[in-house]
This record gives C-alpha cells, sequence and structure tokens, in this order.
C-alpha cells in the first residue's frame, strides 16, 4: 500500500483561479516532506521542502503547508497561469536514511489550467 | 553546469537490443539515484550509489539491468534484451550526503530531465 496518497487524481481550472491540492501520508518516522513540479516528458522540480518544525513555506505562487500531526500537506497555486499545467508530486521522507527507499512518493496530481 | 545531466533524451529501441543510459550528477553529490516512472505514476528507486559503491538494488531490477559509477562520478544504467514493458522514463537524481547525527549535509535531492525508453 502506498504510504503517499494524493487528491485529487487529475483537477482542470481557468487560468487565473487558484487551486489547492492534497497530499496524506503514513510514513514514519518522518524527516520531510517535498513539493516537485513535473512537466510531461521532464524529470520532476523541486518547488518546496518542509522538515516537521515547518506548517508552512511559499515559493512564489505556491504555497506548501504541513500538519505532521495529521500527517497532511497542502500545495496551493495561487492566480494559475497556463504554464502551471504539470504533475505535482508529494514525496516524503524516511528519518534518518540516505537510503535510496527514504523517498517515498505519491502518484502525483495532474493539473491542467485552460485559457 | 549546476544540475543533473541525463542522456540521451530519448531512446526508441526495438525489442531484445541493449541500450545504455549516462548520468551526470551535480558535481559535489556523492550520492546517486536511478528511478524509474511509468505513466501516471510517481517514480520507483531502481539503485542508489554512494560514490561508487553501489547500496541499493531494488527488486525491479532484474538481471537484465546493470548500472555503473566507475570514478564516482558520472553513472550508466544498461538494460539488456530489452523488452516492451520496460518502455518508461528512466530518472536520475543526486543528492548531497547528510549526517543525521550532526544535522549537517542537505535534504536536496536534483533530478535530471530523465531518458526516456520506447521500446518498439
Amino acid at each position: 500500500k502506498n504510504q503517499v496518497e494524493q487528491s485529487p487524481q487529475s483537477l482542470i481550472i481557468l487560468e487565473g483561479k487558484n487551486c489547492t491540492l492534497q497530499c496524506n501520508y503514513t510514513v514514519s518516522p518522518f524527516s520531510n516532506l517535498r513539493w516537485y513540479k513535473q512537466d510531461t516528458g521532464r524529470g520532476p522540480v523541486s518547488l518546496t521542502i518542509m522538515t516537521f518544525s515547518e506548517n508552512t513555506k511559499s515559493n512564489g505562487r505556491y504555497t506548501a503547508t504541513l500538519d505532521a500531526d495529521t500527517k497532511q500537506s497542502s500545495l496551493h497555486i495561487t492566480a494559475s497561469q497556463l504554464s502551471d499545467s504539470a504533475s505535482y508530486i508529494c514525496v516524503v521522507s524516511l528519518r534518518g536514511s540516505n537510503s535510496g527507499y527514504a523517498l517515498n512518493f505519491g502518484k502525483g496530481t495532474s493539473l491542467l489550467v485552460t485559457p | 553546469d549546476t544540475g543533473v545531466s541525463q542522456n540521451p533524451r530519448h531512446k526508441i529501441t526495438k525489442r531484445g537490443q541493449n541500450v545504455t543510459f549516462r548520468c551526470d550528477p551535480i558535481s559535489e553529490h556523492n550520492r546517486l539515484y536511478w528511478y524509474r516512472q511509468t505513466l501516471g505514476q510517481g517514480p520507483e528507486f531502481l539503485t542508489y550509489f554512494q560514490n561508487e559503491a553501489q547500496l541499493e538494488k531494488s527488486r525491479l531490477l532484474s538481471d537484465r539491468f546493470s548500472a555503473e559509477r566507475p570514478k564516482g562520478s558520472f553513472s550508466t544504467l544498461e538494460i539488456q534484451r530489452t523488452e516492451q514493458g520496460d518502455s518508461a522514463m528512466y530518472l536520475c537524481a543526486s543528492s548531497p550526503r547528510r549526517n543525521y547525527r550532526t544535522g549537517t549535509g542537505g535534504y536536496g535531492y536534483t533530478f535530471g530531465s530523465g531518458t526516456r525508453l520506447t521500446v518498439v
């Protein structure tokens, strides 16, 4: 069973609108949570990274929140642009491990921004 | 160049042929990871190097797959006798070492743009 669940699976919004993507996880012990943006046919690009002591982090129009108690995170996109169309992947890391298995990937939310 | 570089970007091959991909990590990163990603899925871990040592291999890495990092710099991933099920995006990532005892070192994983393999 995947330890990182993202919702919705896909989302279509109008340009200029805001949206919020969700990530729930069961990974424990928790080290950090990352949001990546992945354009079609490209590798993931990091948007934010938060440790357990951080509950919000912004990167331009992207704002991520983290509730380590409920093991939930959200990524809020403000004033969406056509270039925001991509897959957004939530990745949760195990604490105390540099292993390749330390990163737990969600399946991503596919966002389409339309004119 | 401050990013992770992967070559080629795209590879189309006939079933049964061998293919090799290359990854050049960020120069100061001593850790290098290979992942496979199929459509609509997140990346799946394949293997991991610390310097030149291959420390972990996923069960996904069948005996047709081999990876090397001969001098602890670039890495290659070879697939022998390719099958249609090997069609996927192959991603490389690198990261600096993090010392969990002292809390030093970065968390960052930087991914390359990937190599898209199509087996026909």
